[in-house]
């Protein structure tokens, strides 16, 4: 079935350096979500991609959608301790056998003051 | 606060057990959906209901079953309960049916131990 792939699956950083995490699915996505998960908590939402090629940013984040539309990331520039979580990337695939979020299986990101 | 309630927040109980896991969807929102989270699989969505009735199905095994209510909230049940099935489990919610292309909003999620 459609996969979405996510790497890597753990990221130590040191505060202040960059963050990204990778994410690609083996077939043409609707579309893109970003959720973050913080430790003990839910996943959020942080942001949807629909176009290909969009590039979309919130302050220190930068997403990005592929021009074929099987891939994303997403960068974090200087990071700092409240970007602690894990990342999940979920595709829309609208009109496949699921027809719903398929979640990549994330990037645990933590921070090193 | 996303504004979608489960409960109970932790459960704990034994193999070939059956349980039920209970959400409320944000005010307003039609679709609710169910995630199993575990630690080497991720989020595996399981299933969606939209307006009372089953609008989408995942990887939910035949164990397992869900409703939701007239009033909009809904039930997971687990049965025949197995070691593997230990899990955390998450109810979201959004505003229309299709759940690929709208905004999920999770609860805090149910935290299942079976022993």
């Amino acid at each position: 079935g459609q996969q979405v792939m996510q790497i890597p699956q753990y990221q130590h950083v040191q505060e202040g350096e960059d963050f990204t995490t990778y994410c690609n699915s083996s077939t043409t996505l609707s579309n893109i979500q970003w959720y973050k998960q913080r430790p003990g908590g839910h996943p959020v939402f942080l942001i949807q991609l629909v176009k290909s090629g969009e590039v979309k940013k919130q302050k220190r984040l930068t997403f990005q959608f592929g021009e074929a539309k099987k891939n994303s990331s997403l960068h974090i520039t200087a990071t700092q301790t409240t970007d602690v979580g894990t990342y999940f990337c979920a595709g829309g695939n609208y009109g496949g056998s699921q027809g719903n979020l398929i979640f990549g299986k994330g990037t645990k990101l933590s921070v090193k003051p | 606060d996303s504004g979608v309630t489960q409960t109970p927040k932790h459960l704990i109980t034994a193999t070939g057990q059956r349980v039920t896991l209970r959400c409320s969807p944000r005010s307003g929102d039609l679709s609710v959906y169910w995630y199993q989270q575990s630690l080497d699989q991720g989020l595996q969505f399981l299933i969606q209901y939209y307006n009372g009735e089953e609008r989408a199905k995942g990887n939910i095994l035949e164990r397992f079953s869900a409703q939701q209510f007239p009033d909009l909230h809904s039930e997971l049940n687990l049965s025949s309960l197995e070691l593997g099935d230990s899990a955390l489990y998450f109810c979201a919610s959004s505003a229309r049916d299709r759940g690929d292309f709208y905004e999920q909003y999770f609860g805090p999620g149910t935290r299942l131990t079976v022993t």
